[in-house]
């Protein structure tokens, strides 16, 4: 199958300051990656739909200025939470769905962010 | 290493026929365990988790601590079921899907 990455796998900062997190797919091309956050004892929420080469589709609910996506080549795409606040502090998972419409995804392995 | 392990990429089924996905895990601790699911040209969606014991569309999921498994079933599959299912385990909300099984219901 699909291996994907995600870096870092762990960050711990400051309130207020920036992260990015990158998802990467190794060795396939993906047009299509997602966004997910997972709260504790929670199930995985959809945050945005990341199309290379346009703009994100954001859910209701989550900030677009908060969770800056970029998806500017077809291995890797970008999410960063700006400003972030503790609240903020969670588990981000990004999934990759080959080209092609197979509706198969192919998850990362999750980015841990706490938020000081 | 913590590990999810989904034996068949593709099951294919007759409606009416029981179905068992498969979900294996290595894990330490207990984790919680999630089964979700994405119909075709859908998002992905929780089927069930395993600490509500909730029964969905039919499937069931019983956890087998001595086994480490967590299958996926139903009595009786409809076509309406045919898509991707995804098995994730959630070890203190550091959660791994498995590579996910493609149910095919055919009439």
């Amino acid at each position: 199958g699909a291996v994907v990455s995600q870096h870092p796998s762990w960050v711990i900062c400051k309130s207020g300051t920036s992260v990015k997190i990158e998802c990467r797919s190794l060795d396939f091309q993906a047009t299509t990656m997602f966004w997910y956050r997972q709260f504790p004892k929670q199930s995985l929420m959809l945050m945005a739909t990341s199309n290379e080469g346009s703009k994100a589709t954001y859910e209701q609910g989550v900030e677009k200025d908060k969770f800056l996506i970029n998806h500017a080549s077809l291995t890797l795409s970008t999410l960063t939470v700006t400003s972030a606040h503790p609240e903020d502090s969670s588990f981000y998972i990004c999934s990759v769905e080959l080209a092609g419409g197979t509706d198969t995804q192919y998850f990362g392995p999750g980015t841990r962010l706490t938020v000081l | 290493a913590q590990r999810v392990t989904q034996p068949e990429k593709l099951l294919s089924v007759f409606k009416g026929a029981p179905v068992e996905l498969k979900c294996n895990y290595s894990y330490s601790g207990s984790p919680e365990l999630f089964w979700y699911v994405q119909y075709s040209r859908q998002r992905l969606q929780l089927l069930l988790r395993h600490i509500s014991r909730e029964s969905i569309k039919g499937f069931t999921a019983d956890l087998n601590k001595g086994e480490t498994s967590f299958h996926l079933k139903k009595p009786f599959a409809q076509e309406e079921d045919s898509a991707m299912y995804y098995c994730a385990p959630d070890n203190n909300n550091d959660m791994r899907f498995g590579a996910g099984t493609r149910l095919t219901v055919k009439p």
